[in-house]
């Protein structure tokens, strides 16, 4: 079966410092990978999506990256953290094309604070 | 721009009710929608995708509706138990992105 690991859990950072989120799915090739971010109380907010291997698509601009090495990794990184980089970050994998997606399996998400 | 919309104010019902909950669409016509489960401090876990030649989709105590005229899709929860208590989230997907509403949150008194 399929399963989606997301790392670390908890994570308190201070402004400026680097900051790298990783991602792991298991049990599925090809896999359509994103990354949500959710502020207190609020939806989620797409930040990336990617396709494939180094195909990242970026949906909001802001001092975050995305990277995927590899199928089924995904990273999210910042060379130096915002306080309004605070939230609860998401990654999500789903299978299909641009035309049918499945629904999206989510990780248990990494809360990030920046102090 | 895309936008979809939940009722961002609190639902609160007595246990044993149904709970209807609305997610509204505009500047779209997705061919599919479909409803997650959020729990604190958790990922959204899927529940029912609902496609638009589809007008109900059920299961369990879970009912959902779509009206492209409307463009508005309905959720229910019949026979609601505490447990049920949680945020619900609305979502269409357009290309590879998939999009979520704000949810709204769902309280179950017993």
């Amino acid at each position: 079966s399929q399963t989606i690991h997301q790392w670390p859990a908890t994570l308190v950072q201070p402004v400026g410092s680097p900051l790298s989120l990783e991602c792991t799915v298991e049990g599925t090739s090809n896999p359509n990978l994103y990354w949500y971010r959710q502020a207190a109380g609020r939806g989620l907010q797409l930040l990336f999506y990617s396709v494939g291997i180094g195909q990242i698509s970026s949906e909001v601009p802001q001092n975050l990256s995305a990277s995927r090495p590899q199928d089924r990794q995904f990273i999210l990184s910042s060379k130096k953290l915002l306080l309004s980089d605070s939230g609860f970050y998401l990654c999500a994998w789903s299978i299909g094309t641009e035309i049918m997606n499945t629904e999206a399996f989510f990780g248990q998400g990494t809360r990030l604070t920046v102090v | 721009s895309q936008k979809i919309e939940q009722n961002s104010e609190a639902l609160n019902i007595q246990e044993g009710k149904t709970a209807t909950l609305t997610c509204n669409y505009t500047n779209y016509s997705p061919a599919y929608l479909q409803w997650y489960r959020q729990d604190p401090g958790r990922g959204p876990v899927f529940l029912l995708l609902i496609r638009e030649n589809e007008k109900e989709k059920r299961k369990e105590r879970l009912k959902v509706t779509f009206d492209t005229t409307l463009k508005q899709s309905l959720f229910h929860i019949t026979a609601s138990q505490p447990a049920d208590s949680a945020t619900y989230l609305c979502a269409y997907t357009g290309g590879f992105k998939t999009i979520f509403g704000a949810g709204t949150r769902l309280f179950v008194k017993a």
